[in-house]
């Protein structure tokens, strides 16, 4: 089992630019969360998805920010345009029946820097 | 309030010694807690569930207090890589969401 797989692991780009994280989930993980984690704030959802709907966005900042599913292996959370303060380590998670507290299954992070 | 909370730290402990952590959450009807340790530039992982009766894992102790609405971690015998962050994790209950700590940080020292 591969885990979960988040790319790129760094992002440096500049302010107005486009950026796109990607994400792999553990194969038979029917939810995926999307987490910002930074100092100050520590980690806060911005959005989940269950067999690849989202289910809740309601974490996402504003309308800079999106996120998509369009399969069960794969989603991406975009942020356009970027901004210095989306600077953080965005973790993408997978869970198998979160109901039942499985607890989650973190990627390793990306680090975006926004300059 | 924040929902959940945790005191930052750090706690600078020696090897041997014994640690504990306590978390507190504002909401009343969270269903399922937590315990998540954190290293140094790496992702979060699970290190133990807490139930309400209590639980145990090796030199780990997890403890649940609903009247008064906080959870605990307890390190026994304490080494040098336990040293981390430790997240407490809640679900607030109703939904999927589960809201993180910001983290205790602890630092066994030699």
């Amino acid at each position: 089992d591969a885990g979960v797989i988040q790319s790129p692991r760094h992002e440096v780009t500049e302010m107005g630019q486009e950026v796109t994280l990607r994400c792999k989930p553990i194969s038979g993980h029917d939810y995926l969360f999307w987490y910002r984690q930074t100092m100050m704030r520590g980690l806060e959802l911005l959005i989940y998805f269950n067999n690849n709907v989202p289910i809740d966005d309601s974490g996402m900042p504003e309308d800079r920010f999106s996120a998509k599913m369009p399969n069960a292996s794969f989603s991406t959370l975009k942020i356009q345009p970027s901004e210095p303060r989306d600077s953080a380590v965005y973790f993408c998670a997978s869970s198998l029946n979160a109901r039942e507290g499985g607890g989650y299954t973190f990627g390793s992070g990306t680090r975006l820097t926004v300059v | 309030r924040k929902e959940v909370e945790q005191d930052p730290g750090p706690f600078n402990v020696p090897e041997g010694a014994t640690v504990a952590f306590n978390c507190t959450y504002s909401n009343s009807a969270s269903q399922s807690f937590f315990w998540y340790r954190q290293d140094c530039r790496k992702e979060p992982k699970l290190l133990m569930s807490v139930y309400s009766s209590g639980n145990e894992d090796g030199r780990f102790t997890a403890q649940l207090n609903r009247a008064s609405q906080y959870i605990s971690l307890l390190i026994r015998d304490s080494k040098l890589s336990d040293s981390a962050t430790y997240l407490c994790v809640v679900n607030p209950g109703g939904t999927y969401k589960y809201i993180f700590g910001t983290g205790t940080r602890l630092k066994v020292l030699a």
